[in-house]
């Protein structure tokens, strides 16, 4: 199947710093990525959505100016943690999909801690 | 996205055949049921998906009811590392449609 890697796998960070994420797809073109956040024992919950060259739709309850993301070009997408707090520590994952999968492929994740 | 239903939790013997079921009743003509497993600590892995037809990869298989109701995914030798969360999924056919992941079934393969 596609890869899609993530990195990095785990940072920590001090509080009021901020945290980039890098998500790419390797061997196809992503016309569109997700962004999930997983906490302990919970299941993923979808951040926002990103399309190529637009702005990202974000979920109701996610802050758009704490979670920056930036989809520049079809391989890659950022997530940027603004001013991160202990509460922001979770497992952070994204998923591209290309235009002519139907499935979508998911990164090995980011386990973001928060000192 | 049409909701799904599965069981928390269910057990296999290594070996043995895992049939993990799942109920999608207010699947529309137009939705696919995907599955996907995370292992502890790890992005989910994309298993199998299907619209009508029952499918089968290298991994597992997908049996749909004739109605689409319902599906079973099935593993045909269970092993070990097959010990994960394993999330049935409903969703539309357009690119910009995210997986909306309910609480899954977490399956536990013992020797």
């Amino acid at each position: 199947g596609a890869v899609v890697s993530q990195h990095p796998s785990r940072v920590i960070c001090k509080s009021g710093t901020s945290v980039k994420i890098e998500c790419r797809s390797l061997d196809f073109q992503a016309t569109t990525m997700f962004w999930y956040r997983q906490f302990p024992k919970q299941s993923l919950m979808l951040m926002a959505t990103s399309n190529e060259g637009s702005k990202a739709t974000y979920e109701q309850g996610v802050e758009k100016d704490k979670f920056l993301i930036n989809h520049a070009s079809l391989t890659l997408s950022t997530l940027t943690v603004t001013s991160a707090h202990p509460e922001d520590s979770s497992f952070y994952i994204c998923s591209a999909r290309g235009q002519e999968n139907t499935e979508a492929f998911f990164g090995q994740g980011t386990r973001l801690t928060v000192v | 996205d049409a909701k799904t239903t599965q069981p928390p939790s269910m057990d296999c013997a290594e070996g043995r055949a895992a049939n993990l079921p799942c109920n999608h009743s207010t699947i529309s003509g137009n939705e696919y049921v995907y599955w996907y497993r995370q292992i502890h600590s790890q992005g989910p892995q994309y298993i199998i998906h299907g619209l009508k037809n029952n499918e089968t990869n290298e991994m597992a298989s997908l049996i749909i009811t004739e109605d689409r109701k319902s599906s079973t995914l099935i593993l045909p030798h269970a092993t070990l590392r097959d010990t994960a969360v394993y999330y049935c999924i409903v969703r539309g056919p357009q690119a910009g449609t995210a997986l909306i992941f309910g609480k899954g079934t977490t399956l536990s393969v013992s020797s």
